[in-house]
């Protein structure tokens, strides 16, 4: 069985600054990776995933995410952020082959102050 | 196109009643899965239905049940509610039989168990 680490549960940044939100993974298998982020009452979107390929993964509103095998970790940065981003994020991952099922992370709430 | 479709976005249950929640995928989306997020156990995987099968199923009770009709519309029902259902309750779509497609989230049904 997968699980995923999020260590983070709080991160607070002031607007303009980077921010990196940490992310750790265990499987004993392959995996796919996938951010998504919750604004309040909504549900979740999808900023990036990891399938295969290039370790470097770029997503919507400036993410990216960095697959380290291994460290087993995939954190999401992001070098320049705005009140905008202010919500919930969450780490996921999948067994590749394992069919439609997401192991989340705990979340980290990234709290973008002026 | 439009979304995910979940209703009822709200409702309020007492302990002992049952609900029926419902879900209407993406337009040609054949893979739905559904999942409860609780502040305590953080977001938790209950089943996923591909062509009115059910393919996957997490680690909750016998009290929580689904099915998938053949316009990939899903119902998961929980029944003798307990307090601890109180929830919110996700509902994904996938257009794909596995995950390297992307997922898609409704805004959920945030169910209250007094």
């Amino acid at each position: 069985a997968q699980s995923v680490t999020q260590l983070d549960s709080q991160v607070p940044v002031f607007e303009e600054a980077p921010v990196e939100l940490r992310c750790n993974y265990s499987s004993s298998v392959s995996v796919y990776l996938f951010w998504y982020v919750q604004y309040p009452n909504q549900g979740l979107q999808l900023l990036l995933k990891y399938l295969s390929g290039s370790t470097l993964v770029k997503g919507i509103n400036g993410f990216e995410a960095e697959f380290n095998k291994s460290q087993t970790s995939f954190h999401l940065r992001k070098p320049s952020v705005h009140i905008s981003d202010t919500a919930e994020y969450f780490c996921a991952v999948s067994e590749s082959g394992g069919g439609n099922k997401l192991t989340f992370g705990t979340g980290t709430q990234l709290k973008v102050e002026l | 196109k439009a979304g995910v479709t979940q209703t009822p976005r709200y409702l309020i249950k007492t302990r002992g009643q049952q609900v029926t929640l419902s879900c209407s995928p993406i337009s040609g989306h054949r893979s739905v899965s559904w999942y409860q997020q609780t502040p305590g156990q953080g977001l938790q995987f209950l089943f996923e239905y591909f062509s009115e099968t059910q393919r996957n199923k997490g680690n909750f009770p016998g009290r929580f049940s689904g099915r998938q009709f053949s316009n990939s519309r899903s119902e998961m029902n929980v029944s003798t509610l307990e307090l601890g259902d109180s929830a919110l309750y996700l509902c994904a779509s996938l257009a794909t039989g596995g995950m390297s497609g992307e997922l898609f989230f409704g805004e959920g049904s945030r169910l209250t168990v007094l």
